[in-house]
């Protein structure tokens, strides 16, 4: 069964730091892309960042560019998001996501979500 | 770069057919054969529900289908069920860059 397990959600100041962790078993990991993808709170989807298999490549909504380093472990089955520079408009539940391959913005397999809320 | 445009709400009546719209531009939608919609109840993920405009994930009954036109993508739900009451978004490729784009998500209310 695909499991993918996010952690590291909490409360951060704002210009605060906070690094999300993302377990992932039941398939094998180093075959896929990995996301993230974030909702804030009454608010639709936003796409936020993906990985290529071997880390080899990266994206970032503009948003967050500059900010976020996504990051992954293929020996761990761990996918990782560092946010730095947290602002107020980062609070949002960050869901880690399987996409099925490369280009599609198929995302197959979703977490159960961490929420992060930036806050004084 | 903005969200895709979908309705903020539609509604049918068990039984019925109801089709959400998601309009992009020529950047994602209308150039791209990457389109996919979500499902998503109170509370939960999101589920998919369609990928590759038209591809329908194992488990996915057949009630729910995709299609584009130009820059506009549709997801049509036939013979409505109580369970499909929930929200849903579409998705689209955006670029090698920017990657992708989701639409502001439709409240599906069965009457």
């Amino acid at each position: 069964e695909v499991q993918l397990v996010e952690s590291g959600g909490g409360l951060v100041q704002p210009g605060g730091s906070l690094r999300l962790s993302c377990a992932a078993s039941g398939f094998t990991f180093s075959n896929f892309w990995m996301h993230w993808v974030r909702q804030a709170p009454g608010e639709g989807l936003v796409w936020v960042s993906r990985i290529h298999t071997e880390g080899s490549s990266t994206n970032y909504a503009d948003s967050v560019e500059g900010r976020f380093t996504i990051s992954r472990d293929n020996a761990k089955n761990t996918v990782h998001l560092q946010m730095n520079s947290l602002r107020a408009d980062d609070t949002a539940v960050y869901y880690c996501v399987r996409g099925l391959y490369g280009p599609s913005v198929g995302f197959d397999y979703w977490g159960q979500g961490a929420l992060v809320t930036v806050s004084s | 770069q903005s969200a895709l445009t979908q309705p903020r709400s539609v509604s049918g009546s068990p039984g019925q057919s109801v089709t959400i719209s998601c309009t992009g531009t020529s950047s994602d939608i209308g150039g791209s054969s990457y389109v996919s919609w979500y499902q998503q109840h109170p509370g939960k993920a999101p589920k998919l529900m369609i990928y590759d405009v038209t591809e329908r994930p194992s488990g996915v009954p057949a009630r729910f289908s995709g299609s584009k036109s130009g820059s506009t993508a549709y997801l049509t739900i036939s013979g409505l069920q109580a369970d499909d009451e929930s929200d849903y978004y579409c998705c689209s490729y955006a670029g090698s860059y920017t990657f992708a784009i989701f639409g502001g998500g439709t409240r599906l209310t069965v009457l």
